[in-house]
C-alpha cells in the first residue's frame, strides 16, 4: 500500500527566505506527482504537476522535483511572501490502482 | 463549464437525514474522484469512476455511502442516515483521463455538518 510521508508538518518563516517542503512515498511505481495548495476553508488548487519520466517542473517562484528512484519530491519556494501561506498538500498516481495517495501536508505560514 | 463545480457549498442536516452531493466534472473528463477531509486532518479516497469501468468504491467508508455517475457526466454521493462523524469537507476531482499528463483539478468541496 502507498504511504506518502511531508515533513515538516508545519513551518514558519520570516518573509523573503527561501524554503524547501519535503514528500516521500514508499512505491516508486508511479505514473506522477502533482503538489496542491489549500487555503483555510477552501478547495485544492493544483500548483505543479510532474510526470514519472521528468525530474522537475517550475512555475514562477514554485520549483518541484522528483526523484522516483529514492521517492522523494520537493517543492521549493523562493522568495517567500504572506501570500504563499496555505497547507502543501503532494499526491501520487501509482501505475497500479485508480486513486491519487495524498500525504498530510505541511502548514505554512509566512510572517511579515 | 471552465472549473469542477461542487453543488452545495454548505449543508447543515439533522443526524439520521439523508444528503446528496453533487459534483460537475470538467466536460469531457473521464475519471473522477470523490475524497473526504475532516476538519485538521488529510484526504479520505472515498470513490473513483473512469469511464464507463466499474467504479473502485474500496473507500467508502460504510454501506450508508453510495455514489452514482452516468457516462462522463454529474456525480452524486449520497449519505443515508447522517452520523455526526460524517462531518467533513467532500471535495471532487476530475480528470480528463485516468493518467492524464494534465493531472487532477479540485472542486471547491462542499462542507457538511451534522447536528
Amino acid at each position: 500500500k502507498q504511504e506518502v510521508t511531508q515533513i515538516p508538518a508545519a513551518l514558519s518563516v520570516p518573509e523573503g527566505e527561501n524554503l524547501v517542503l519535503n514528500c516521500s512515498f514508499t512505491d516508486s511505481a508511479i505514473y506522477n506527482l502533482q503538489w496542491f495548495r489549500q487555503d483555510p476553508g477552501k478547495g485544492l488548487t493544483s500548483l505543479l504537476l510532474i510526470q514519472s519520466s521528468q525530474r522537475e517542473q517550475t512555475s514562477g517562484r514554485l520549483n518541484a522535483s522528483l526523484d522516483k528512484s529514492s521517492g522523494r519530491s520537493t517543492l521549493y519556494i523562493a522568495a517567500s511572501q504572506p501570500g504563499d501561506s496555505a497547507t502543501y498538500l503532494c499526491a501520487v498516481k501509482e501505475t497500479s490502482g485508480s486513486r491519487l495517495t495524498f500525504g498530510e501536508g505541511t502548514q505554512l505560514t509566512v510572517n511579515p | 463549464g471552465a472549473g469542477v463545480s461542487q453543488s452545495p457549498s454548505n449543508k447543515v442536516t439533522e443526524k439520521g437525514k439523508d444528503v446528496e452531493l453533487r459534483c460537475d466534472p470538467i466536460s469531457g473528463h473521464t475519471a473522477l474522484y470523490w475524497y473526504r477531509q475532516r476538519l485538521g486532518q488529510g484526504l479520505e479516497f472515498l470513490i473513483y469512476f473512469q469511464g464507463n469501468s466499474a467504479p473502485d468504491k474500496s473507500g467508502l467508508p460504510s454501506d450508508r455511502f453510495s455514489a452514482e455517475r452516468t457516462g462522463e457526466s454529474v456525480s452524486t454521493l449520497t449519505i443515508q442516515r447522517t452520523q455526526q462523524e460524517d462531518s467533513a469537507v467532500y471535495l471532487c476531482a476530475s480528470s480528463l483521463t485516468l493518467t492524464s499528463a494534465y493531472g487532477y483539478t479540485f472542486g471547491s468541496g462542499t462542507r457538511l455538518t451534522v447536528v
